[in-house]
């Protein structure tokens, strides 16, 4: 049963901290989003990869938000300096066209104190 | 730009009631429509989809949905809910702008199935 892979899956960090969280998408998906969930705002769609490639990171902040793609097997969502602001749940989703189905995973709960 | 809308933001019904979330998308051209549930404390997951076809379609524990094009609508039914099916329910809609599969979710329903 292949899954989306979410590390770590709590994160409790104080502000002015770097935060790492990584995903590993479904082998052979190709696309790879990254959506941050709150009460407030719900789930917002932060930026998305095809191919490793970003296509559309307009939902991140830029000057402390930062996403990649290593190799196929591994997406990082990086935050420096994080705020308390930045406490969410934050999700990876894989899929592969043509179908457009995303596949989620656990999620990172960012705590930032 | 594509949206999408979900009308209904609390739902409460007893089990055994029947089930109807609404979902509007607006959006001019060929879409894919999904609805995903969130469990309490846990991730999205995929209940069902439409791509093409049968305008009816089915998905897991007994979900369905219909897509109405001439309404812009894929509302979500349940004849008989039960109470693991408290959660919260999100629509969403991939239109083909040329942008790859970026879903637009709507803002979510919070149903609660009380005993």
């Amino acid at each position: 049963d292949a899954r989306v892979t979410q590390t770590p899956r709590h994160k409790v960090t104080e502000m002015g901290q770097e935060v790492t969280m990584r995903c590993q998408p479904i082998l052979g998906h190709n696309t790879v989003f990254w959506y941050r969930q709150t009460m407030m705002q719900g789930l917002e769609l932060l930026a998305y990869f095809r191919n490793r490639a970003p296509l559309d990171d307009s939902g991140m902040p830029k000057d402390r938000f930062s996403a990649e793609m290593p190799d196929a097997t591994l997406a990082t969502l990086k935050i420096q300096p994080s705020e308390p602001r930045d406490s969410a749940v934050y999700f990876c989703a894989s899929g592969l066209p043509p179908t457009d189905t995303q596949y989620f995973g656990p999620g990172t709960r960012l705590t930032v104190l | 730009a594509q949206s999408v809308s979900q009308h209904n933001h609390h739902v409460i019904l007893s089990e055994a009631a029947s089930l109807e979330l609404g979902c509007n998308y607006s959006y001019g051209g060929t879409v894919n429509l999904f609805w995903y549930v969130q469990y309490p404390g846990q991730h999205l997951q995929l209940l069902l989809k439409y791509f093409s076809g049968d305008p009816l379609v089915k998905g897991i524990k007994g979900f369905e949905a219909e897509f109405i094009k001439s309404k812009f609508s894929f509302n979500l039914r349940k004849p008989s809910v039960q109470w693991s099916d408290t959660a919260e329910y999100f629509c969403a809609v991939n239109g083909f702008t040329g942008g790859g599969n970026k879903l637009t979710f709507g803002t979510g329903t919070q149903l609660k199935v009380e005993l």
